[in-house]
């Protein structure tokens, strides 16, 4: 069966700090991946996207960066963190082809002081 | 217009209740069709696909009506245990990459 993982589960971070949060996917191959913000009360917002390793596609301009540098692994960074980038943080894998649902990891909440 | 848009709620409805949850979409094109619930500070879990003929999961009904271009979701028999934020998941097929939009939720509280 499919797993994900996404780690850490809360984050506290300066102001002007960098950023870097994992997402690794086992058991199953050529996955899409995703990189979603939650902030409170709101919908999902999608970061990025990835088809294949060294594909991303953004779509919101930001002070974010994903980068995949193996198949299953998906990562989320920043240089310089904002106090706008509090949020809930949650990554997402599917397959490809049509119909295909997402699956979620348990989420990342980071906190910006 | 919103792509995805969905009553916030809350729906506040006794144990035992029936409830329907309505989400409507904009595109035309879309292809496939799904509800998730969002547990408070918690990630959405699937919670079913939506078929074009209607589909049941236990106390879960999900329909899909591609004229009026909206999907709903029917609870039978709540629980208090289906509190919760219920999404709904819009799906495009687009150059092999599937442009999903999630609506904003709407929100079930039920009460014992």
């Amino acid at each position: 069966s499919q797993t994900i993982h996404q780690w850490p589960a809360t984050l506290v971070q300066p102001v002007g700090s960098p950023l870097s949060l994992e997402c690794t996917v086992e058991g199953t191959s050529n996955p899409n991946l995703y990189w979603y913000r939650q902030a409170a009360g709101r919908g999902l917002q999608l970061l990025f996207y990835s088809v294949g390793i060294g594909q991303i596609s953004s779509e919101v301009p930001q002070n974010l960066s994903a980068s995949r540098p193996q198949d299953r692994q998906f990562i989320l960074s920043s240089k310089k963190l904002l106090l706008s980038d509090s949020g809930f943080y949650l990554c997402a894998w599917s397959r490809t082809g049509r119909s295909q649902p997402q699956h979620f990891g348990d989420g990342t909440r980071l906190s910006i002081l | 217009r919103k792509e995805v848009e969905q009553d916030p709620g809350p729906f506040n409805v006794p144990e035992g209740a029936t409830v329907a949850f309505n989400c409507t979409y904009s595109n035309s094109a879309s292809q496939s069709f799904f509800w998730y619930r969002q547990d408070c500070r918690k990630e959405p879990k699937l919670l079913m696909s939506v078929y074009s003929s209607g589909n049941e999961d236990g106390r879960f009904t999900a329909q899909l009506n591609r004229a009026s271009q909206y999907i709903s979701l029917l609870i039978r028999d709540s629980k208090l245990s289906d509190s919760a934020t219920y999404l709904c998941v819009v799906n495009q097929v687009d150059g092999g990459y599937q442009k999903v939009t999630f609506g904003t939720g709407t929100k079930l509280q039920v009460i014992p």
